[in-house]
């Protein structure tokens, strides 16, 4: 079992569609999490943390349910530049960051 | 303020070779990571140098080494190189050890044929 699993996608939505992404992650003693953009042959650049309480930034609200050991991003009201490959990313202690798969987001006008 | 830059950008080698890439890290970081993401897959650790050592490392061969310079730049070296090395390599940089706040450079993409 991989130690950070995502949705497979590709997702596929017009503008102004609010999507979710999933992300489980396997090591309970996992210590933060966060979620990294990568646009098509760029470096990933950080989104945002994932915090117990949830968060949010502006569109983004990402939550975190350490009893499920799961994690979620939602992008409200989609833009075409929201287009890129979502990487859950877990930091399993001892600065061991573990990048999921990632999930790719096409937004359609 | 300069980035994380990395050279080559591409490269293309053949089985059994050597290859050497480059880093240089974003103004005023100490620390480089390196990763290699293969087509499809999330990023996954080399090994990080800080303070011109190497502090930890992930599920890689030894045939993956590295170096850090005084100033604080860096190299990864891939000897023997195989099919399967051929991904995107890339550098993070920050300061001091916590990848939590590490910034990444654009890569360097290998072919190995």
């Amino acid at each position: 079992r991989k130690e950070v699993e995502q949705d497979p996608g590709p997702f596929n939505v017009p503008e102004g569609a609010t999507v979710a992404f999933n992300c489980t992650y396997s090591n309970s003693a996992s210590q933060s999490f966060f979620w990294y953009r990568q646009d098509c042959r760029k470096e990933p650049k950080l989104l945002m943390s994932v915090y117990s309480s949830g968060n949010e930034d502006g569109r983004f609200t990402a939550q975190l349910n350490r009893a499920s050991q799961y994690i979620s991003l939602l992008i409200r009201d989609s833009k075409l530049s929201d287009s890129a490959t979502y990487l859950c990313v877990v930091n399993e202690g001892n600065n061991d960051m573990r990048f999921g798969a990632g999930t790719r987001l096409t937004v359609k006008p | 303020d300069a980035g994380v830059t990395q050279s080559p950008t591409h490269l293309i080698k053949t089985r059994g070779q050597q290859v050497t890439l480059r880093c240089s890290p974003k103004s005023g970081h100490d620390t480089v990571s390196w990763y290699q993401q293969a087509l499809g897959q999330g990023p996954q650790f080399i090994f990080q140098y800080y303070e011109e050592e190497e502090r930890q490392r992930g599920n890689f061969p030894d045939r993956f080494s590295g170096h850090q310079f005084p100033n604080y730049s860096s190299e990864l070296n891939v000897n023997a190189l195989l099919l399967g090395d051929s991904a995107l390599y890339l550098c993070a940089s920050s300061l001091g050890t916590s990848q939590e706040t590490q910034y990444f450079g654009p890569g360097t993409r290998l072919l190995v044929l």
